[in-house]
């Protein structure tokens, strides 16, 4: 999963706060593909995005979670006004067609105090 | 949902073969077996994947039976890096949104 870059690696926000994630795919790759992973559970879907288009957005919260690939510069998942239950690690992963293997980043582990 | 039951956990021994279980007796005809592992608190890593017929690359082999029901991800001389959270997978063909259940806590034992 080499290539895949996500940062912060590490973010503290207080509650009320936005928080900002931000992915940047291995090169060449044009599908960036977000999940979720709360404590001590596995990693939920959220959203599936090819450069500027939102493909499927079915595993994002209705509200507060948004997010965007650009056609210049990384993934950006947003969250407004977080929660402590917004808790989690986020990991971003991406192919270079959506029929093959997906690679992930290391993800970024988001804690609201 | 996941479609794929795997065991919760399991040990194997260090330089040996590790075979990890894994049954969807629902898959359908289009739909791929994937594995992914997850090592404490990094991203998940794509292992391998088939559709039918055995599959082998460098980090392991893929055995998928006949009726294609269940398969069987082979770790050929498990090492303690190798120590994980394995998820066996079943995608659709052009799907790239993985259901990643609760995967097997594979523990390679010195």
């Amino acid at each position: 999963n080499a290539g895949v870059m996500q940062n912060p690696r590490h973010l503290v926000r207080r509650r009320g706060q936005e928080a900002r994630l931000r992915c940047s795919p291995v090169k060449g790759h044009s599908h960036v593909y977000w999940y979720r992973q709360l404590p001590e559970e596995g990693l939920k879907f959220m959203v599936y995005l090819q450069k500027e288009n939102i493909i499927d957005e079915s595993g994002m919260p209705k509200e507060r979670f948004s997010a965007e690939f650009p056609k210049e510069g990384p993934s950006i998942l947003r969250i407004q006004q977080v929660v402590r239950g917004d808790s989690a690690a986020y990991f971003c992963a991406s192919s270079r067609d959506r029929a093959l293997e997906a690679f992930f980043g290391q993800g970024t582990r988001l804690t609201v105090v | 949902d996941a479609k794929t039951t795997q065991p919760t956990s399991m040990d194997c021994a260090e330089g040996r073969a590790a075979n990890l279980p894994c049954n969807h007796s629902t898959i359908s005809g289009n739909e791929y077996v994937y594995w992914y592992r997850q090592i404490h608190s990094q991203g998940p890593q794509y292992i391998i994947h088939g559709l039918k017929n055995n599959e082998t690359n460098e980090m392991a082999s893929l055995i998928i039976t006949e009726d294609r029901k269940s398969s069987t991800l082979i770790l050929p001389h498990a090492t303690l890096r190798d120590t994980a959270v394995y998820y066996c997978i079943v995608r659709v063909d052009g799907n790239n949104r993985l259901a990643f259940g609760k995967g097997n806590q594979v523990v390679v034992i010195p």
